[in-house]
């Protein structure tokens, strides 16, 4: 069946470095790839999102890049602050016959150490 | 607006038992979903519905039931608790048909069952 490969599961890095995180998906007819961020205990939020007619989009110190060829995409953190600490999931959506299919990643844990 | 909310926040329940978990949403969304997230792991999808009277399968319904007889709401239904169900419970609400299908997530409740 359909799934979303994500990696790194663990990330650390050091405040103010980079920090990216890949996805991979499998079904061909995603056309929507949302990414979201839990803080310990709390829910998950919607951080940023990309379209398939989109190749990448940037918000502040967030980006995401999609690969449609390769069915890849990334989410792109930079000047990390110890608040982006957190578990990232992405996911890939499509809006198939039978409704709206949405399929997550298993999820990064960062850790931005200060 | 509210959002979506969840009750309630926390539960605990012997094994047997039976309970529903409240999930109303106030953004007028037409598709509507329960996670289950166990600890230190990702989400599974338990049931969705596109609509009031469309409810359907995701990947772990077993034990489950829902309703959607009103677009706000969408209890989900816990029949004869068993340990494996000890979980923290996600409701999620979007537009279905729009260009926008990022999930909205309630809070969240976190239920043990002993």
């Amino acid at each position: 069946g359909e799934n979303v490969e994500q990696h790194p599961s663990t990330l650390s890095v050091q405040e103010g470095d980079s920090a990216v995180i890949k996805c991979t998906y499998s079904d061909s007819a995603s056309n929507y790839f949302p990414w979201y961020k839990q803080e310990l205990g709390k829910r998950p939020q919607l951080i940023i999102d990309i379209r398939s007619n989109v190749g990448e989009k940037k918000d502040q110190r967030i980006a995401v890049t999609l690969n449609k060829t390769a069915k890849h995409f990334s989410l792109h953190i930079t000047e990390t602050q110890p608040e982006d600490s957190a578990v990232y999931f992405c996911a890939a959506s499509n809006r198939g016959t039978g409704g709206f299919k949405t399929i997550f990643g298993a999820g990064t844990r960062l850790f931005v150490k200060a | 607006n509210a959002g979506v909310t969840q009750t309630p926040k926390f539960r605990i329940l012997k094994i047997g038992q039976s309970m529903t978990l409240q999930c109303t949403q106030d953004m007028n969304h037409n598709y509507m979903y329960w996670y289950r997230q166990d600890p230190g792991m990702g989400l599974k999808l338990i049931y969705y519905s596109v609509g009031a009277g469309i409810t359907d399968k995701g990947e772990v319904p077993n034990g489950y039931n829902v309703s959607r007889s009103t677009t706000e709401d969408f209890p989900l239904r816990l029949e004869l608790a068993a340990p494996s169900q000890t979980s923290v419970y996600f409701c999620a609400s979007s537009y279905g048909d729009r260009e926008n299908y990022g999930y909205t997530f309630g809070s969240g409740t976190r239920l043990t069952v002993v």
